[in-house]
């Protein structure tokens, strides 16, 4: 099980719940990536961590997204007050290194709904 | 305002044939472009990828073409196969420079292969 590990895989919730995404990196990748993809859209960037540095958060839609990553290692994505527009599938991914030949390893994503 | 423009949502093609899916970017400050392939419930998986000092990399029977004057890329697929049925996203990054080396995606073409 060396890959990027997502969960839950599905996840529906009502309209003004908080919820949270987990996400498990393949061990040793230092950087670490959050999309989404909406319906009929292509991924759109989140948030990316790279070690021990600050978090570059330039993609969150809104201050009702908020992300960790704890230990260098899991990531955990928050999303506050739900809105039906947050149903989308969320992506996590991974890769050695900052440089944009590092590969970015994706997990099968978290399907959110919002009713 | 869509930086990558994956400008066709399908594509059908025979099986034995060559597949052509095309991808167009506006931002001249990409410099590294990646395809990935992602099959149902599963997370997108890299699939070639070239860097702006060169106009094609080839890999097995993937080939990706880059026109920057054009600022389009292609990927072609010889011969096609049923297992290259998938959604194909083109990708985006700047290698160097400040910010998250996020990718950049777009919308995706849904390759269907015919037996």
């Amino acid at each position: 099980g060396a890959g990027v590990s997502q969960s839950p895989s599905n996840k529906v919730t009502e309209k003004g719940k908080d919820v949270e995404l987990r996400c498990d990196p393949i061990s040793g990748h230092t950087a670490l990536y959050w999309y989404r993809q909406s319906l009929g859209q292509g991924l759109e960037f989140l948030i990316y961590f790279q070690g021990n540095s600050a978090p570059d958060k330039s993609g969150l839609p809104s201050d009702r997204f908020s992300a960790e990553r704890t230990g260098g290692s899991v990531s955990t994505l928050t999303i506050q007050r739900t809105q039906q527009e947050d149903s989308a599938v969320y992506l996590c991914a991974s890769s050695p290194g900052r440089r944009a030949k590092n590969i970015q390893y994706f997990g099968a994503g978290t399907r959110l709904s919002v009713l | 305002d869509q930086q990558v423009k994956q400008n066709s949502p399908s594509l059908s093609v025979q099986e034995g044939r060559i597949s052509i899916l095309n991808c167009d970017y506006t931002n001249s400050m990409f410099d590294y472009f990646l395809w990935y392939k992602k099959y149902p419930a599963e997370g997108p998986t890299f699939l070639i990828s070239i860097s702006s000092i060169k106009d094609k990399n080839e890999d097995g029977r993937f080939t990706v073409f880059l026109n920057k004057s054009a600022k389009h890329l292609s990927l072609h697929i010889v011969p096609s196969q049923p297992g290259d049925s998938a959604v194909y996203f083109c990708a985006a990054s700047f290698s160097s420079g400040g910010g998250a080396d996020g990718l950049t995606f777009g919308k995706g073409t849904h390759l269907i292969i015919q037996p």
